[in-house]
């Protein structure tokens, strides 16, 4: 059993490169998000959808975008990074809205750094 | 907007010992969740235990058990006989209306 699967889990990016992170998950669940962590700010919200083809901001959208073309995807992309992007990112899923029993299930993370 | 404080940078605990870590909320809403994650060196995120808010019963998993007031946007981890492989980050987090948000986290180290 799989779960959450992000990859890379490392990433060097020189500023104004593009590229895209990827999330799947093979437990069907509904609801996908990305976070980021930084250093005294725990996670915060980038992006996330409730299901296949639909997609809403989270607290910090400024420079990703996001689609979901399919249940078990859900790619964030970075169009021209910058060093404030450095960070650690995390693609999380739950079945449905996010309750007590349908809590989130993490991926391991991407760790990011913009030169 | 909600927000979440854990108000505990950094922590230590003795092996074999208990710890209370902090955790308040912001919020206006009557029905919510709760939940406490532990992000160990790995950088994994481990669900470590949940609470509902219409629940007034306090939530426990094995060594794990939180203290939740709902008055007081309370919402307290208590660790009991601490172990080494509890040494971590935790993180207290607040899920609203689809809107989920996190504390800024508290390291734990729990000390032979």
């Amino acid at each position: 059993n799989a779960g959450v699967t992000q990859t890379p889990k490392f990433q060097v990016l020189k500023t104004g490169q593009s590229m895209t992170l990827q999330c799947a998950q093979d437990m069907n669940h509904e609801y996908m998000s990305w976070y980021r962590q930084d250093p005294g700010m725990g996670l915060r919200l980038i992006h996330y959808s409730v299901g296949a083809g639909i997609t809403d901001q989270g607290e910090v959208p400024n420079g990703y975008n996001v689609s979901r073309s399919t249940t078990e995807d859900f790619p964030l992309r970075l169009l021209s990074a910058a060093p404030s992007q450095t960070s650690v990112y995390f693609c999380a899923s739950s079945e449905g809205q996010i309750s007590y029993n349908s809590p989130l299930h993490f991926g391991n993370g991407t760790r990011l750094t913009v030169t | 907007a909600q927000t979440v404080t854990q108000s505990q940078p950094e922590m230590s605990v003795q092996e074999a010992e208990t710890v209370t870590l902090s955790c308040t909320y912001d919020t206006s809403e009557n029905n919510y969740y709760l939940f406490w994650y532990k992000q160990p060196p790995s950088r994994q995120m481990i669900l470590v235990i949940r609470q509902e808010a219409y629940k007034q019963q306090n939530a426990t998993e094995n060594r794990f058990s939180v203290n939740f007031q709902k008055a007081a946007k309370s919402f307290s981890l208590k660790i009991s006989d601490s172990q080494l492989g509890d040494t971590a980050m935790y993180f207290c987090a607040f899920m609203g209306n689809n809107d989920m948000r996190f504390g800024a986290g508290t390291r734990l180290t729990v000390k032979p």
